[in-house]
Order: C-alpha cells, then structure tokens, then sequence
C-alpha cells in the first residue's frame, strides 16, 4: 500500500472549513484513498474514501487531483466535536488480507 | 443497529500472564480485524479473520492469537503479556466482499490494555 503524509497538526476556527491535505505520490491505479478519524480514545472513525472522482458524503468532501498523488478532506464547517486525529490511507487490492495501514495523522483542533 | 462491540473495555494485567480479547461485528458482517493501538502512535494491523479462516496477519510474535467463530464474533489471545502489549486494542468488522479496495472497516471502542 501506498504510503501517505500529512501535516501532524492543524488549527480551525468553528463554523470554517476544515482542509485537511494529504500527499500520495506513490499512488498506484487500484488504490483508493480512505479517511477516518480518531476522537480521542474511541475507535477510528470511518469518514469518506474515493478512487479518482472527487467524493461527497454528509460528513465531509474529498478531493483528489487529477494525477492522484494527493487529495484534501474537506469538512465544510467545523465544530468542536470535530477536533479529533485524521486520518488519510491508501489501500489496494493486496494478498494481505482486509488490512488498513495507518500512518500518525493530522490532530485537528477546532476552537471557538 | 449495534455497531462492533468489544469486552472488555478496560483490563490490568500483570507481566507473564495471559489475556482474551472479544468483539462481535455488526450483523451481517464477516470479516473481523483486530489493530493494536500504542499511546501516540496510530493503530497497526495484527489480524484479519473471515468466514473462520485467517485473511491476514501483521508483524507481531506467535504470542497473539486470534480466532472466530461460526457466529463471526471473534477472539483476541495475548500469551506472556509484557509491559510493551499496553495499549487500546481495537477490533474492525465489514462484509469484506473478496479483494475489492472499497470494502469500509467499521471498528470498535477497544479494550484499554494495562500490563504492570
């Protein structure tokens, strides 16, 4: 699987946007990026995932360029109950099973 | 509908000793991950098990073992805990459709692991 890096932390005022980026280079063509997030000490949290088409849910938009080495999470406008450690992985289809590999992610910090 | 439940949520343990772990997925679903989660680091692979038969396996020693069971609940088995199996062990279920990429994992709570 691709590996991914992302800025450790970011700051949001609440009601912005939040643009969470990420950096694949090493994409390859069947991988899909995921993102899920991590309140502090629940479990991970599924939020969104797109092969190359841009992808929308009620959580949160995904943005992947063109040539696919990077995309952006965009959570339209960001509460406290936002403020959590994103996410952004790479899977493909691999003989290693159902495995996500997750890397240290970006600590969002929403405030008032 | 439940989502994945995990029991317990907090265990202490003492080095040497030996603990289980235990999810169920939500309904429907046949595929179970367990993921180990140390403080400050993101969660790591250790298993993936589907319709009974291990799918996948992480870079962890023969100490951790895992298995499910008809009713896809499954198993985490940690033998001779050491003081570094402190962590939030956490556990994924999906439908798991073979190899396809847009399968989405939905995980647990954890179990808080402490080894003194």
């Amino acid at each position: 699987d691709a590996k991914t890096t992302q800025p450790t932390s970011m700051d949001c005022a609440e009601g912005r946007a939040a643009n969470l980026p990420c950096n694949h280079s090493t994409i390859s063509g069947n991988e899909y990026v995921y993102w899920y997030r991590q309140i502090h000490s629940q479990g991970p949290q599924y939020i969104i995932h797109g092969l190359k088409n841009n992808e929308t849910n009620e959580m949160a938009s995904l943005i992947i360029t063109e040539d696919r080495k990077s995309s952006t999470l965009i959570l339209p406008h960001a509460t406290l109950r936002d403020t959590a450690v994103y996410y952004c992985i790479v899977r493909g289809v691999t003989g290693g099973g159902n495995k996500l590999t997750f890397g240290t992610g970006t600590q969002l910090k929403v405030e008032l | 509908d439940a989502g994945v439940t995990q029991s317990p949520t907090h265990l202490i343990k003492t080095r040497g000793q030996h603990v289980t772990l235990r999810c169920s997925p939500i309904s429907g679903h046949k595929s179970v991950s367990w993921y180990q989660q140390v403080l400050g680091q993101g969660p790591q692979f250790i298993f993936q098990y589907y319709e009974k038969e291990e799918r996948g396996r992480g870079n962890f020693p023969d100490r951790f073992s895992a298995r499910q069971f008809p009713n896809y609940s499954s198993e985490l088995n940690v033998n001779a805990l050491l003081l570094g199996d402190s962590a939030l062990y956490l556990c994924a279920s999906s439908s798991y459709t073979g190899g396809l990429a847009k399968n989405i994992q939905y995980f647990g709570a954890g179990t808080r692991l402490s080894v003194l």
